[in-house]
């Protein structure tokens, strides 16, 4: 089967770092993926790595090592705005993507 | 810019009722999709299409059905609503050639009573 696992619960204070794993018991995936996603909001893609390594994008980096079965999405410069729901999210050749059950981070003053 | 647009965004069933949940994307997307979000859960995959004329079950499609008969167009119908489907409902799309970025609509906030 498919299964990733996150923690449910992060929290850390304003201009902190933080990091997001995720680990799965899959594989033949293509990519994973990292979803943010507001109360009441819709997800929106925030970074995907195809190979092993790290991946930047502005504040936010995301890092695969398939051969541990684990990635992680790391935010810098942690903001209030950041306080939202984190998914990791695995893609399948056929087009489908499982995704986990998401962590809730809260971002203190 | 549209992207990913669902309607309606509200909606309360009485149990038994049914009704299609539409979903419309402008960005000639092949891959489409439905999943549903339970309180406080992850996303759960309902059904997905690889094309129209082409639909595949998720990991929940009981009591769900879907058809893509156009490119832009993917409605999820449910037949004899049950409280267990009181959830909110994300369609998404995705441009495929091996890329995991999904675009989701705003979703759709459905209570069966």
């Amino acid at each position: 089967g498919q299964s990733l696992e996150q923690p449910s619960e992060v929290t850390a204070v304003e201009g902190a770092i933080v990091q997001i794993n995720c680990t799965y018991q899959t594989s033949g995936f293509y990519g994973l993926s990292w979803y943010q996603q507001h109360d009441g909001g819709a997800p929106t893609f925030l970074s995907y790595n195809a190979l092993d390594g790290l991946e930047e994008t502005g504040r936010f980096s995301s890092f695969l090592s398939r051969s541990d079965s684990y990635g992680y999405l790391l935010l810098q410069e942690l903001q209030m705005k950041d306080s939202a729901s984190y998914f990791c999210a695995v893609g399948f050749y056929g087009q489908n993507f499982v995704f986990g059950p998401g962590t809730r981070l809260s971002v203190l003053p | 810019n549209a992207g990913v647009t669902q309607t309606p965004k509200f909606r309360i069933l009485k149990i038994g009722q049914s009704m299609t949940l539409q979903c419309t994307q402008d960005m000639n997307h092949n891959y489409m999709y439905w999943y549903r979000q339970d309180p406080g859960m992850g996303l759960k995959l309902i059904y997905y299409s690889v094309g129209a004329g082409i639909t595949d079950k998720g990991e929940v499609p009981n009591g769900y059905n879907v058809s893509r008969s156009t490119t832009e167009d993917f409605p999820l119908r449910l037949e004899l609503a049950a409280p267990s489907q009181t959830s909110v409902y994300f369609c998404a799309s995705s441009p495929g050639r091996r890329r995991t970025e999904a675009f989701f609509g705003q979703g759709t906030r459905l209570t069966v009573v």
